[in-house]
């Protein structure tokens, strides 16, 4: 069974610390993605990557940073969290070839006091 | 660029009846793909069912199907049956030629499902 998996589900954080959201897939795709879901905005992207090392920014990248050395690994990094990047993040993974193989992970509430 | 409208922020319908839910999108490229994603107040995302631009027929998985309106830029979720398990946000989504499989959504629509 295909799996993405996000380290945490519910992450409380103080404002200025640095967040790690890490993602991890086991189906050797090597597309990645952070979506941010707010309420009536839906899901918006904040970075990509399409090979390992490569990553390009998404429509709201800004406070944001990623990583990913590995395949199957890609971290969203919040160098210093803010109250307004409180949210919902969303891992997807999918393969190079073929539209519909597009998977995501459970998400991550992230709550920045 | 490429966008995703969905009009109706929320919807109720009766159990056992069917529902639509609508989704324009927009885009120059000839080569796209459209997706309708489920997701529960447990906030996975789970796939209902995908169209391609070229597919000739609508898609159908189930209880869902894709009403694909080409020319109109429209592709409506048609939820025949309705069950009180399908009561949750219903997201529209696109993927665009070169674009890596990114997905553009729009803002969502909460259905209520009644008894």
């Amino acid at each position: 069974d295909v799996k993405v998996t996000q380290s945490s589900r519910y992450l409380v954080k103080r404002t200025g610390e640095k967040v790690f959201l890490e993602c991890v897939q086991d189906m050797d795709h090597e597309n990645m993605f952070w979506y941010r879901q707010d309420p009536g905005l839906g899901l918006r992207l904040i970075y990509f990557s399409y090979d390992v090392k490569m990553k390009e920014k998404g429509d709201i990248p800004e406070g944001y940073s990623v990583s990913r050395e590995k395949k199957e690994r890609f971290s969203l990094i919040l160098e210093s969290a803010s109250t307004n990047q409180t949210s919902m993040y969303l891992c997807a993974s999918s393969s190079r070839q073929g539209r519909n193989t597009i998977y995501f992970g459970e998400g991550s509430w992230l709550t920045v006091v | 660029a490429q966008k995703i409208t969905q009009t109706q922020p929320g919807m109720f319908v009766q159990e056992k009846e069917a529902v639509t839910l609508d989704c324009t999108y927009d885009t120059s490229d000839p080569s796209y793909g459209l997706f309708w994603y489920k997701q529960p107040s447990s906030g996975e995302m789970i796939f209902l069912i995908y169209q391609g631009s070229y597919d000739q027929q609508n898609a159908t998985e189930g209880r869902y199907s894709l009403n694909f309106q080409k020319a109109r830029k429209s592709a409506n979720l048609v939820i025949s049956a309705s069950q009180l398990g399908d009561s949750a946000m219903y997201f529209c989504a696109m993927t665009f030629s070169g674009g890596y499989n990114k997905l553009i959504f729009g803002a969502g629509t909460r259905l209520a499902v009644h008894p």
